[in-house]
């Protein structure tokens, strides 16, 4: 079993949908969770932390569930602009080893 | 505050010939990761680095590849007898304190 595994896609939607990715984890000790967005072939940027209480920002919410061992990003009203592909980073370990695991991503396509 | 700076963007090797990738991370970012990208797949991770030290390497080939991050200067990803399976998108990314990463534009690595 891969340690994050992402649904690959394509999701396809149209513009001013909603659409909820998933992403699980194997390692239960796992601290830190991050969504990234990568455009085709370009660097991945930092989306959002995602924290146990949960937190939005604008028009994306993300949320943790530990003991199904899973995060989620929602986007609501979806815009062209949104087409990407969408990482989940999971952390182990701690302090100076930190370790970020990657998911292969989930591509996003918005249509008009 | 420049970004995370690679360079060059795009290397074209021969077989057999060696590889440097050099990355210099933001300015107080002692944390350094490579990551490798094939085409269609996620990013793979190849080595932790702090300063002067290999914090993690498990993620890179036991063979022909190295990678330091010395004291001065920037980190090096070095691929000896560069075979065509090393084409692929090489990218570091820095972090001040080994948990949000901050990615540079990648160096693009052909072998002929």
């Amino acid at each position: 079993r891969k340690e994050v595994e992402q649904d690959p896609g394509p999701f396809n939607v149209p513009e001013g949908a909603t659409v909820a990715f998933n992403c699980t984890y194997s390692n239960s000790a796992s601290q830190s969770f991050f969504w990234y967005r990568q455009d085709c072939r370009k660097e991945p940027k930092l989306l959002m932390s995602v924290y146990s209480s949960g937190n939005e920002d604008g028009r994306f919410t993300a949320q943790l569930n530990r003991a199904s061992q899973y995060i989620s990003l929602l986007i609501r009203d979806s815009k062209l602009s949104d087409s990407a592909t969408y990482l989940c980073v999971v952390i182990k370990g701690g302090g100076a080893t930190n370790k970020l695991i990657f998911g292969t991503g989930t591509l996003l396509a918005v249509q008009p | 505050n420049a970004g995370v700076m690679q360079n060059p963007r795009h290397l074209v090797r021969r077989r057999g010939q060696e590889a440097r990738l050099r990355c210099s991370p933001m300015k107080g970012h002692s944390h350094v990761y490579w990551y490798r990208q094939l085409p269609e797949e996620g990013l793979k991770f190849m080595v932790y680095l702090q300063k002067e030290n290999i914090i993690d390497e498990s993620g890179m080939p036991k063979e022909r590849f190295s990678a330091e991050f010395p004291k001065e200067g920037p980190s090096i990803l070095r691929i000896q007898q560069v075979v065509r399976g090393d084409s692929a998108a090489y990218f570091c990314a820095s972090s001040p304190q080994g948990e949000k990463l901050f990615f540079g534009s990648g160096t693009q690595l052909s072998v002929l």
